[in-house]
């Protein structure tokens, strides 16, 4: 299958920095991506979409000055949680679909951000 | 509202058979996706069912009947490495992802 490439896999911040998180696809071309956070025992919850060139749609809930997305090419997507809080501390996974694909997709690696 | 519903927990034995469940509502359908994933990990592809019946792969199976809104995972010859969840996911009418929470699936030796 197609591989998606998300980076750091582990980061620790100190709480009010940033922190960004990168999320490539490395042999397709994504148009859409998915922006994912898990917590412990829990199931993925989706916190935005966003698709090339245009901005992001959050999921109701979801703050989008805080989590910052960028898709600006048909193979990057970041995320960048602002202004970190420790219960911001979570599992964050990336999702990205295949441009002639509609029906799968692939996963990231995921990040796991501790905010102290 | 849309729903997906699977066991929160199941134990098998090595070496045996086990089904996992999922029920859903959704509005809409474009498939069933069965992932698995291991504790800390991102989740991997498993299977994905669109039409009515089984698919089998390898010691995997996945069945789907879109009437009875039902898929189950079936995984045979169990191995202490398929501990993990499972994760049940059905694709709506505007091909968004629509997750259930997740089987965690003990294999005792």
């Amino acid at each position: 299958g197609a591989v998606v490439s998300q980076h750091p896999s582990r980061v620790i911040c100190k709480s009010g920095t940033s922190v960004k998180i990168e999320c490539r696809s490395l042999d397709f071309q994504a148009t859409t991506m998915f922006w994912y956070r898990q917590f412990p025992k829990q199931s993925l919850m989706l916190m935005a979409t966003s698709n090339e060139g245009s901005k992001a749609t959050y999921e109701q809930g979801v703050e989008k000055d805080k989590f910052l997305i960028n898709h600006a090419s048909l193979t990057l997507s970041t995320l960048t949680v602002t202004s970190a809080h420790p219960e911001d501390s979570s599992f964050y996974i990336c999702s990205a679909r295949d441009h002639g694909v509609v029906t799968e997709a692939f996963f990231g690696q995921g990040t796991r951000l501790t905010v102290v | 509202g849309q729903n997906i519903d699977q066991p929160t927990e199941m134990t098998a034995t090595e070496g045996a058979i086990v089904q996992i469940n999922c029920t859903y509502q959704t509005s809409g359908f474009n498939g069933l996706f069965w992932y698995q994933q291991h504790a800390g990990e991102a989740p991997t592809f498993l299977s994905y069912n669109v039409l009515d019946g089984l698919e089998e792969k390898g010691r995997f199976s996945s069945f789907l009947s879109r009437s009875k809104g039902y898929s189950y995972l079936l995984l045979k010859e169990l191995q202490m490495k398929d501990s993990a969840s499972y994760l049940c996911a059905v694709m709506d009418s505007n091909y968004q992802l629509i997750w259930g929470a997740g089987t965690k699936l003990i294999i005792k030796p």
